[in-house]
């Protein structure tokens, strides 16, 4: 149980352009989900945590219009990266939680990103 | 300011030599103390929660322990297979996780 998965596991994209990725609770309902980013030989850090049906609330230094996050339901959220540039590249990963009564976080499998 | 201290930042070990990994830490409020393994390129896999000083949990070779101010993890006759990274988090007044840099374990056959 608590299996959460990501769409796509990696991508390419080039400068400029949008890049998706999608964060699913595959057994549970997430009523909070969390984006990490981690660089090479760097711990995960939050960019953003998620409430189905609520705004965002983005750590200090992430920037709101640049990382889109929308959590529809209680089983997707995705992040939207905006105008990549190559500083972007980075491991994008995403954590679920199953509700109030548990406070561990299940995360996925992670995003390749890489932006030429 | 939540904050998590890991050593060594790197171990190695001989297949069956035991040993333990270090996770220090000052929080507000410790809600809780995590242990995850992440494999390269992979999402952190979720072995141990541990909530108060004292508490202490096993799982095969590994046995997670916790004090007031840091948590053990001992990895008992390791394998190869238990070559990994080692995450240690806290979550103290709200929901965040607050991780170390890790440990990254190998385990030489």
């Amino acid at each position: 149980g608590a299996v959460v998965s990501q769409h796509p596991s990696w991508v390419i994209c080039k400068s400029g352009t949008s890049v998706k990725i999608e964060c699913r609770s595959l057994d549970f309902q997430a009523t909070t989900m969390f984006w990490y980013r981690q660089f090479p030989k760097q711990s995960l850090m939050l960019m953003a945590t998620s409430n189905e049906g609520s705004k965002a609330t983005y750590e200090q230094g992430v920037e709101k219009d640049k990382f889109l996050i929308n959590h529809a339901s209680l089983t997707l959220s995705t992040l939207t990266v905006t105008s990549a540039h190559p500083e972007d590249s980075s491991f994008y990963i995403c954590s679920a939680t199953p509700g109030s009564s548990s406070y561990e976080q299940y995360f996925g499998p992670g995003t390749r990103l890489t932006v030429t | 300011e939540d904050q998590v201290t890991q050593s060594p930042e790197a171990l190695r070990l001989q297949e069956g030599e035991s040993s333990s990994l270090n996770c220090s830490y000052t929080v507000s409020g410790l809600r809780g103390l995590f242990w995850y393994r992440q494999d390269p390129g992979k999402g952190p896999e979720f072995l141990f929660t541990l909530y108060s000083a004292g508490e202490e949990k096993e799982k095969e070779r590994l046995k997670a322990t916790l004090t007031k101010k840091e948590s053990f993890l001992h990895i008992t006759a390791p394998k190869p297979e238990d070559s990994a990274t080692y995450l240690c988090a806290v979550q103290g007044g709200s929901e965040k996780l607050v991780f170390g840099k890790g440990t990254k374990l190998t385990v030489n056959p």
